[in-house]
């Protein structure tokens, strides 16, 4: 089983609609978690952190669900220049000396189309 | 403020040929890492280098990669001799810390044939 699994889509969806992502984990050490965004043959940048609480920014909602080990992204009011590819990251301890890392899933790709 | 700064953009060679990306981190970023992307797929860790010093290469294959960031700064990795496989984007990304946001550079794309 992956650490990180995403559906790779595409999702394509018309403008203004409501697209939701969903990602899921396999170590429930992990201990945070995050969203990128990545453009075609783009750099990955950060979109938004994903906090136990849930949090928004803008138009763009993160959930975190430890129990069931999954995260969503939900972004509402689709706009043409929100097509892209969406990392799912999850950051996990790894070992006794309490190394770090970040472990990326494949990506979910949203064509919002006019 | 510059971001993350890396060289070639892209490079075509022919298997068992030798292969070398340079990596300028964010100025007073002490956390570095490469990744590899292969196409349809999420970055994957290489290395990740706090200072000039190795935190985790464990995803490392050191048959044929090795990379150094010998002043604490810029780094370079070296793919010798390149495989068909090795055709990928490689991302180097820099933070202040390891728990801080990465910020990553263009990337290399790397064509083996």
């Amino acid at each position: 089983r992956k650490e990180v699994e995403q559906d790779p889509g595409p999702f394509n969806v018309p403008e203004g609609a409501t697209v939701a992502f969903n990602c899921t984990y396999s170590n429930s050490a992990s201990q945070s978690f995050f969203w990128y965004r990545q453009d075609c043959r783009k750099e990955p940048k950060l979109l938004m952190s994903v906090y136990s609480s849930g949090n928004e920014d803008g138009r763009f909602t993160a959930q975190l669900n430890r129990a069931s080990q999954y995260i969503s992204l939900l972004i509402r009011d689709s706009k043409l220049s929100d097509s892209a590819t969406y990392l799912c990251v999850v950051n996990t301890n790894r070992g006794p000396t309490g190394r770090r890392a970040l472990t990326f899933g494949s990506g979910t790709r949203l064509q919002v189309q006019p | 403020e510059a971001g993350v700064a890396q060289s070639p953009r892209y490079k075509i060679i022919e298997k068992r040929q030798s292969v070398a990306f340079w990596c300028n981190p964010i100025s007073g970023h002490a956390t570095l890492y490469w990744y590899q992307q292969i196409l349809g797929q999420g970055p994957k860790l290489l290395i990740q280098f706090q200072n000039n010093g190795v935190v985790d290469d464990s995803q490392l294959p050191k048959d044929r990669f090795s990379a150094e960031r010998l002043k604490g700064v810029d780094s370079t990795l070296k793919i010798q001799p390149a495989k068909l496989e090795d055709s990928a984007v490689y991302l180097c990304a820099s933070s202040r810390g390891s728990y801080n946001e990465q910020f990553f550079g263009p990337g290399t794309r790397l064509t083996v044939l």
